[in-house]
């Protein structure tokens, strides 16, 4: 099991465009959550996905939304680029119900760039 | 405003010292918190969360409410145990999660 796995690795985008970031939770987990993690911040929970639907949502505006596949990965889609989402975009992934904090399993990152 | 601080960016210790990393929270309610590692050039993972009242690779963590802290600690360092350290609360009248800007841990031989 490579356990959480997300796409791409990094990723360069123009301030106004949209971008598309992937997960695929680890083998038995049918529950994802997304953050962001700007550099020298720890984590912002930006949304998570159980049962193809979004359960719980942080303080993100809805440029920001995703999806949950029947496989139950999942994707964060952000629209309308700007400077400051710059990041590093996390994926967790955990089995069954609970808060976002339950999610033990974290990916590897995406770092997208805006320019 | 609920919040997690975490006061220091960055702490050194010497292997075979004791350590202790700081956390604060701002919260009315009931928190769960917990804390997670991230070592160098790996993934974010959970270390352990008040709730289990566990020890993971001799680290423990008690919650204050009187204080609201969660410090994390450990009576002797490993230089393993150097690492990037976050310390996070689940605010579960508001289903908000909050993580601290965390704090670096680096052990000197």
């Amino acid at each position: 099991d490579a356990g959480v796995t997300q796409s791409p690795t990094h990723l360069i985008k123009t301030r106004g465009q949209q971008v598309t970031l992937r997960c695929s939770p680890k083998s038995g987990h049918d529950t994802v959550s997304w953050y962001q993690q700007a550099l020298g911040q720890g984590p912002q929970f930006i949304f998570q996905y159980y049962e193809e639907e979004e359960r719980q949502r942080g303080n993100f505006p809805d440029r920001f939304s995703g999806h949950q596949f029947p496989n139950y990965s999942s994707e964060l889609n952000v629209n309308a680029l700007l400077l400051g989402d710059s990041a590093l975009y996390l994926c967790a992934s955990s089995p069954g119900t609970g808060g976002p904090l339950r999610a033990e399993y974290f990916g590897p990152g995406t770092r997208l760039t805006v320019t | 405003a609920q919040r997690v601080t975490q006061p220091e960016k960055l702490l050194s210790v010497f292997k075979g010292a004791p350590v202790e990393l700081k956390c604060n929270y701002s919260y009315s309610g009931s928190p769960e918190l917990f804390w997670y590692v991230q070592y160098s050039r790996q993934r974010l993972q959970l270390l352990l969360r008040h709730i289990s009242r566990e020890s993971i690779k001799g680290f423990t963590a008690d919650l204050n409410k009187g204080e609201t802290s969660f410090h994390l600690k450990k009576p002797f360092a490993q230089e393993e145990d150097s690492a990037m350290y976050y310390c996070a609360l689940e605010m579960n009248r508001d289903d908000k999660i909050i993580f601290g800007k965390g704090t670096r841990l680096h052990i000197l031989p």
